[in-house]
């Protein structure tokens, strides 16, 4: 039993690139949720998903997209890199969102600079 | 308004003492709450979630929440240096599969 897998651990980006954060998990959780961490700071949520086939928007949403075609797999694609965008990234998932409350299982983070 | 609001700190307590972290929160309706440990570099790791107004203990930690004046705080007694960590408090929205966070509190326990 994985967990929350997260990939790459670490990626250098030019301004304008593209690129997708990849995240799975493997304890068959509906809820899964895409953090960004700026240094010194709290998690910011940028998309979540209660489902395959249901994302929505959280705090911090623009420069991003996210899918999800399956209950293991919530890529976050990033259009058009920008310096505001270098964070690190934090994949989670929850086993069932209906409860009053579960706690979050989090990837190992994804460090991006985007130069 | 921020929805989630710590003091980012550092706090600094000496080693032994109480620290004690505060949180507050505006979404009146919010009925789950959480303290995260998170250390330099790594992932936050659960220490406590509390429902019910009141305390909720659970070894060196006390949680302590208070709906009416939307506020939750983290006691951490005999502190230890390995209680050195950024202390990040959590809030799932009413209504949603939100789960919001402040910007953590810095804690340094001196040896």
């Amino acid at each position: 039993n994985a967990g929350v897998t997260q990939t790459p651990k670490f990626r250098i980006l030019k301004i304008g690139q593209s690129m997708t954060l990849q995240c799975t998990q493997d304890m068959n959780h509906n809820y899964m949720y895409w953090y960004r961490q700026d240094p010194g700071m709290g998690l910011k949520l940028i998309y979540y998903s209660v489902g395959a086939g249901i994302t929505d928007k959280g705090e911090v949403p623009n420069g991003y997209n996210v899918s999800r075609s399956t209950t293991e797999d919530f890529p976050l694609r990033l259009e058009l890199a920008a310096p505001s965008q270098t964070s690190v990234y934090f994949c989670a998932s929850i086993p069932d969102g209906l409860l009053s409350g579960n706690t979050i299982y989090f990837g190992e983070g994804s460090w991006l600079t985007v130069v | 308004q921020k929805e989630v609001e710590q003091n980012s700190g550092p706090l600094s307590v000496p080693e032994g003492a109480i620290a004690s972290l505060n949180c507050t929160y505006s979404d009146r309706g919010s009925q789950s709450f959480f303290w995260y440990r998170q250390y330099s570099g790594k992932s936050p790791e659960l220490i406590m979630s509390i429902y019910s107004n009141g305390d909720k203990e659970d070894g060196r930690f006390t949680a302590q929440l208070n709906k009416a004046s939307q506020y939750v705080s983290l006691l951490i007694r005999d502190s230890q240096p390995s209680d050195s960590a950024t202390y990040l408090c959590a809030v799932k929205l009413t209504g949603t599969y939100k789960y919001i966070f402040g910007t953590g509190t810095r804690l340094k326990v001196l040896a």
